[in-house]
């Protein structure tokens, strides 16, 4: 069966580090894969879309990798700060059909000033 | 992207009772997506609402049980019927602009 696997265990790291989250996956065959963010008692914002052909995708402090060998994407923020702390969620879309992502559980990053 | 606005943003229902929730959109879309998130758990997709036909519900869950509308391009409701403490959860709803997935605030629900 298909499966999304997130780090279930919060992530604790010091302001200014670079935190790393992994979303793995397996018995997909992804279009592309998606990292969004959610804060208690809110829906998850969209923050970057990777597609199965691209290595990297960058924008302002935020990394993402996709290794469809692995079957593995990296999030990493840069530089991270205390308002960085949320769950993020990963979520994939296999190709050839209707795209509607499906999502793991997240994993919660608390930055500590 | 679209603005979406739910309602309730929570309630506390007892058993056996129903739960009609309101999604609003600020635009027009073609398409609307009702998900569940159960404590620890991940977004499970329940439907796909499109304006004029009959949700297209996932597997696990039934229309008698989690009956749709979708009346028009900026409105469905979700209502949650006959409910059980297992239907304790944040619902949300949602569309898409190209690949991403935009997301109401969610609507707590606790059933006793």
């Amino acid at each position: 069966s298909q499966k999304i696997e997130q780090n279930s265990e919060a992530l604790n790291i010091q302001e200014g580090k670079t935190a790393t989250l992994t979303c793995n996956y397996t018995n997909y065959s992804p279009a592309y894969l998606q990292w969004y963010r959610q804060d208690p008692g809110r829906g998850p914002v969209f923050l970057l879309l990777i597609r199965e052909n691209e290595k990297e995708k960058r924008k302002e402090r935020l990394k993402v990798t996709f290794d469809t060998t692995l079957k593995q994407s990296l999030f990493h923020i840069t530089a991270s700060q205390p308002a960085d702390s949320a769950t993020y969620l990963c979520a994939l879309s296999a190709s050839g059909g209707s795209y509607i992502p499906t999502f793991g559980r997240g994993t919660s990053l608390i930055v500590h000033p | 992207s679209a603005v979406i606005s739910q309602k309730p943003s929570r309630d506390i229902c007892q058993r056996g009772t129903s739960l009609t929730i309101q999604c609003q959109v600020d635009s027009q879309v073609t398409m609307m997506f009702w998900y569940r998130q159960q404590p620890g758990q991940s977004l499970t997709l329940i439907a796909t609402a499109n304006q004029g036909s009959e949700a297209t519900y996932e597997s696990g869950f039934v229309i008698d049980k989690f009956p749709i509308s979708r009346p028009n391009l900026t409105f469905s409701t979700l209502t949650v019927s006959n409910m059980s403490p297992e239907d304790s959860s944040i619902y949300l709803c949602s569309d898409r602009l190209a690949n991403e997935q935009f997301f109401g605030p969610g609507t707590r629900l606790t059933v006793l």
